[in-house]
Order: C-alpha cells, then sequence, then structure tokens
C-alpha cells in the first residue's frame, strides 16, 4: 500500500480482556517495528520483525505482549488480561532494510485505552 | 547502551523567531540521526536525516549538523510559523543489523502569531 496502515484507530477495552491490533506495512519493507507511546512520553520500542522473525523483543513489557508477522507483511501485536497502565498509543513502522538507515514510515497509530 | 537526550519542552515561540532544540545521543558505533515530527494528530513523519559526521540534513527550512566531536545533532530553523508547532523527536540509528531506532522524549514546540 502507499503508507503504513493500523487498525483499529481507537480501540477502548475492559481490563482483563484481551486486544489484537494490526499493522499492514508498506508493500516491499521487510523490516517492521511496533512501538509504544504514552501520554505525554517519547516511544518505546517495543518488537522488531526482519521478515516474519523478531530478531529482538527485548523491549515487551511482559509476557502479556506478544506479536507475530506472517507472510513478510500484515504484523499483530496482541495484548492479553489488559491493564490500565497499557493505555497509550501504540506506533508501528517499516523500512526497506535493516537499522535506521532508510528511515522509518509510521502508520497514525492506534490509540488503546484500557477502562 | 545507545541514548538520544533532547532538552526539555514545552518551547513556546512568535512567529519568525529563531529555533534551536538539543540534541545529544551515546552510542557505540557510528549511527544514523534522525529528526522525526508529529504535527497534531497525525503520526510520525521523517524530517531530515544525516548518516555520517559532517553531513548536513535539511528539509522544510529546518536543518541539523551531525557533530561527532560533540555527540550532538541539534535542530534550527531560522523563521518558524505557526504551522511549525508540534512535538519533534530526535532519533538514532547504529544501522546494522537487529536494532532499531532509538528516540528522544521529543520536545514540543509552540509557535504563535
Amino acid at each position: 500500500g502507499a503508507g503504513v496502515s493500523q487498525s483499529p484507530s481507537n480501540k477502548v477495552t475492559e481490563k482483563g480482556k484481551d486486544v489484537e491490533l494490526r499493522c499492514d506495512p508498506i508493500s516491499g519493507h521487510t523490516a517492521l517495528y511496533w512501538y509504544r507511546q504514552r501520554l505525554g512520553q517519547g516511544l518505546e520500542f517495543l518488537i522488531y520483525f526482519q521478515g516474519n522473525s523478531a530478531p529482538d523483543k527485548s523491549g515487551l513489557p511482559s509476557d502479556r505482549f506478544s506479536a507475530e508477522r506472517t507472510g513478510e507483511s500484515v504484523s499483530t501485536l496482541t495484548i492479553q488480561r489488559t491493564q490500565q497502565e497499557d493505555s497509550a498509543v501504540y506506533l508501528c513502522a517499516s523500512s526497506q532494510g535493516q537499522g535506521g538507515y532508510y528511515g522509518y514510515t509510521f502508520g497514525s497509530g492506534t490509540r488503546l485505552t484500557v477502562v | 547502551g545507545d541514548s538520544v537526550t533532547q532538552m526539555e519542552g514545552p518551547v513556546t515561540l512568535s512567529e519568525e523567531a529563531f529555533l534551536t532544540i538539543n540534541c545529544t545521543y551515546t552510542a557505540t558505533g557510528y549511527p544514523s540521526l534522525f529528526w522525526y515530527v508529529q504535527y497534531p494528530g497525525e503520526g510520525l513523519q521523517l524530517l531530515l536525516k544525516a548518516t555520517k559526521a559532517d553531513d548536513k540534513g535539511s528539509n522544510k527550512g529546518f536543518e541539523a549538523t551531525y557533530r561527532k566531536e560533540t555527540t550532538s545533532f541539534h535542530l534550527e530553523k531560522g523563521s518558524v510559523q505557526v504551522s511549525d508547532s508540534a512535538v519533534y523527536f530526535c532519533a538514532l540509528s547504529e544501522d546494522r543489523a537487529g536494532t532499531a531506532l532509538i528516540f528522544g522524549k521529543g520536545t514540543t514546540l509552540s509557535v504563535s502569531s
């Protein structure tokens, strides 16, 4: 596609429920990244995919968070048993290659609110 | 580990004022450096980048020079406009496999007419 597409754009969920966030990267971009942006904070790195494998999962905050990518395309970020501290904007980005040389293209994010 | 430090905001300026947003970094190798901008209600956009020492990135009247000796990448603009009001993020990447962009905390710029 022309840009990175994320869905849903907004999600309100009850504490304890599971949520799935979706990211469609730019076609042909092999690298895909998930970040979290809490209100008034910077971007917190969560996980990185190169193709379908995830060499770096170091940023996932707990075992309630998981992510997968299939067909070197769509990625889903799953948060199980959501907590109020999970409320944030979840950003996905893709790039042509590894590392940051080409820069990233970001999606508009999913705003998650846990009530 | 690698890190990026930005000046605290918010930065409040009048239209046509000169802008500097300071950014310094810590890295083990020779990173590429970036400035991203997030306009209200929009996603992050790449503003400019520099991939080696002494390179100058520029876009939309903004400039930043990669200074290895001071490990800095300060963002400047000679005359800001109201439309420049946004959050600006400095970032670095080590440009090797398995690395992700590391962002600063962001600096909010508010320009009034």
